[in-house]
């Protein structure tokens, strides 16, 4: 069974950074596409990007080009999504999700979640 | 992009059929098969319930349906269920390379 097991909740402060990390099981993770989703509390879900795990090549959405990056450790079949320069509205849950047999067209799989608090 | 127009909630009783609907922009929903629905419940991931449209993952069941006509898609819940009562999200591919999802829709069952 697919699984995608994220890292830990998270509090930061304004201006900070934060990483979190997802670990894929029970599939070659060289195959599908990881993208990574947020949503606010009570609100709804925001594509972030993605990035193609065998090639390393990312793309994100126009809104987050400057503050996020992706990367994957294919050893350990691992993904990362940082952001930077957070901001109290970056609070949320994050999540990774598995590209579908299309890779960029949906999603079929999902992480648990993490939940990035920013206050200061 | 802006997000994709849906109902902000609809609901039914057990044993009715609902239809949620999704609409967007030739840009997004009216130019590329590439509509998908996720079911959400609270404090939960989301889960695929519709891929391209009209297709099905394992595992779902034969009560939920999605179609499309020009800019709107929309997702059919038969046989209403307790279980079912949950947020529903749609996504489509877009123009821009992206997945733009919509701004869900609270289901809930009488």
């Amino acid at each position: 069974q697919v699984q995608l097991v994220q890292s830990g909740a998270e509090v930061k402060k304004p201006g900070a950074s934060v990483k979190v990390s997802c670990k894929a099981s029970a599939y070659t993770f060289t195959a599908y596409y990881m993208h990574w989703v947020r949503q606010a509390p009570g609100q709804g879900l925001e594509w972030m990007g993605r990035i193609n795990p065998n090639s390393g090549d990312t793309y994100s959405a126009q809104k987050f080009q400057d503050r996020v990056t992706m990367t994957r450790d294919t050893s350990i079949s691992a993904a990362y999504m940082e952001l930077s320069s957070l901001r109290s509205d970056d609070t949320a849950v994050y999540y990774c999700a598995r590209g579908g047999a299309s890779g960029t067209t949906f999603i079929d799989y999902w992480g648990q979640g993490t939940l990035v608090t920013v206050s200061s | 992009q802006s997000a994709l127009t849906q109902p902000a909630s609809v609901s039914g009783s057990p044993g009715q059929s609902i239809t949620i609907s999704c609409t967007g922009t030739s840009s997004d929903v009216g130019g590329y098969d590439y509509v998908s629905w996720y079911q959400q419940h609270p404090g939960k991931a989301p889960k695929l319930m519709i891929y391209a449209v009209n297709n099905r993952p394992s595992g779902v069941s034969n009560r939920f349906s999605g179609s499309k006509s020009g800019n709107t898609a929309s997702l059919t819940v038969s046989g209403l269920q307790a279980e079912d009562e949950a947020d529903y999200y749609c996504t489509s591919y877009t123009s821009s390379s992206t997945l733009l999802f919509g701004g869900g829709t609270q289901l809930t069952v009488l």
